[in-house]
């Protein structure tokens, strides 16, 4: 089945202790992108790759590292999370960065 | 960012009414789509118009483009409660990623 996936769905964490979301997309997809969602600010992109060791800063990079050294995997880093990252992410995966994206399940973060 | 914006942000109806909802956009745009959310899960795609076309049909779903008002409305025709959820519009602007608008919640009561 063609899909997205992501761990953990829910984390709750302190201040300052490191942590990777890992995302996973089985559909041989070359753009890979990381969205936050907050409650009357929709949908911002944090990161997004074109290709394997191309990654680019979206909208809301300040926090937060990616890695693309595999196709299929696009973790999320935040090196000393904050509690202004408590949000619900989602990974997201489409052929080209402009076609139909599929996304991920989403995480849920809160951080301390 | 070049985001789309929803309207109306929020839209109750009844089962078996039709709901509509618009998107604007500010600039041209390669093509726009339209997913839907259910609360706190993954978006879903539900169609792709591109900007040579006018009109798209999906089942129960109509999407209409008009460029030169830059807009979009989304058509759900015969709606059930399971079309209950958030609907977003996203504009593929040529650059790097789509632009997302907030989105329109739909209540679709029995």
């Amino acid at each position: 089945e063609a899909q997205v996936t992501q761990n953990p769905r829910y984390l709750i964490t302190v201040t300052g202790k490191k942590l990777t979301v890992t995302c996973s997309q089985n559909m041989n997809h070359e753009y890979m992108s990381w969205y936050r969602q907050d409650p009357g600010l929709g949908l911002r992109q944090i990161y997004y790759s074109m290709n394997v060791e191309v990654t680019d800063k979206g909208d809301v990079p300040e926090g937060y590292k990616v890695s693309r050294k595999e196709k299929r995997n696009f973790p999320l880093i935040l090196e000393s999370p904050s509690p202004n990252q408590t949000s619900l992410y989602f990974c997201a995966s489409s052929l080209s960065n402009g076609e139909t994206q599929y996304f991920g399940p989403g995480t849920r973060l809160l951080v301390l | 960012s070049q985001q789309g914006e929803e309207d109306p942000q929020a839209l109750s109806i009844q089962e078996g009414e039709n709901a509509t909802m618009n998107c604007s956009y500010k600039t041209s745009i390669n093509n726009l789509q339209w997913y839907r959310q259910n609360s706190g899960r993954g978006l879903v795609h539900l169609i792709l118009i591109r900007s040579n076309e006018r009109e798209k049909h999906s089942g129960r779903l109509r999407v209409t483009l008009d460029t030169s008002k830059k807009s979009s409305s989304l058509l759900i025709t015969a709606s059930r409660a399971a079309d209950t959820a958030s609907y977003f519009c996203a504009t593929d602007w040529g650059g790097y990623a789509l632009n997302f608008g907030k989105g329109t919640s739909l209540l679709v009561t029995p």
